[in-house]
């Protein structure tokens, strides 16, 4: 079945640093990978969409790559912050099938 | 900016009990959909719906679950008869297109069925 795996669970760094998160995925071909931002108690919020057939996708300080070969996203936020804790969702859709989720990484920017 | 706005934020319900979420999708969207998160884990696809009709739905969503557009404004999920295994927070979403577009969510209807 498809699967679309966040191997964290939760990851810490520090305020400044360069944040990576990982989105993988198996018995799947995504035509199209979003990442969400979700905060406590609130809804997603998107923050960027890449294509199967674009590399790299930037928006401010936020970087996302897709990797077809290894069946990777990975997701970059840069000279880190406080505020960007939160949970990140990865969200894969194949043609016009149902955006599916991963369970999401925790990200703590301790200042 | 345009968002999905939804009621009520939080409900509590008893078991057996018809509970109905409504949702306002962002105002000239036109694909329509719910989702349910359950408390720690991830989020779920419920069902989508374009052109007055179900497209989607998930395994989740059986006979006691419904959606119904009754105006040009709302979207709705019905719960027939809740169980305690419904409660979860519920979020509606809308895009304006189909595969690619943008999917925004609401803030959610927290649901506890007691």
């Amino acid at each position: 079945s498809q699967k679309i795996e966040q191997n964290s669970e939760a990851l810490n760094i520090q305020e400044g640093k360069t944040a990576t998160l990982t989105c993988n995925y198996t018995n799947y071909s995504p035509a199209y990978l979003q990442w969400y931002r979700q905060d406590p108690g609130r809804g997603p919020v998107f923050l960027l969409l890449i294509r199967e057939n674009e590399k790299e996708k930037r928006k401010e300080r936020l970087k996302v790559t897709f990797d077809t070969t290894l069946k990777q996203s990975l997701f970059h936020i840069t000279a880190s912050q406080p505020a960007d804790s939160a949970t990140y969702l990865c969200a894969c859709r194949s043609g016009n099938t149902p955006l599916v989720f991963g369970k999401g990484t925790r990200l703590s920017v301790i200042a | 900016e345009p968002e999905v706005t939804q009621t009520p934020s939080h409900q509590v319900t008893q078991m057996g009990q018809e509970v109905i979420l409504r949702c306002v999708p962002i105002s000239n969207h036109l694909y329509f959909y719910w989702y349910r998160q359950i408390l720690g884990q991830k989020v779920e696809f419920l069902v989508s719906f374009y052109n007055n009709e179900i497209s989607e739905k998930s395994e989740i969503f059986d006979d006691q679950f419904s959606v119904e557009r009754p105006d040009g404004s709302n979207f709705t999920l019905k719960i027939r008869s809740t169980k305690l295994e419904d409660s979860a927070m519920y979020f509606c979403a809308s895009s304006d297109g189909g595969s690619g577009n943008t999917i925004y969510f609401g803030e959610g209807s927290w649901l506890t069925v007691v």
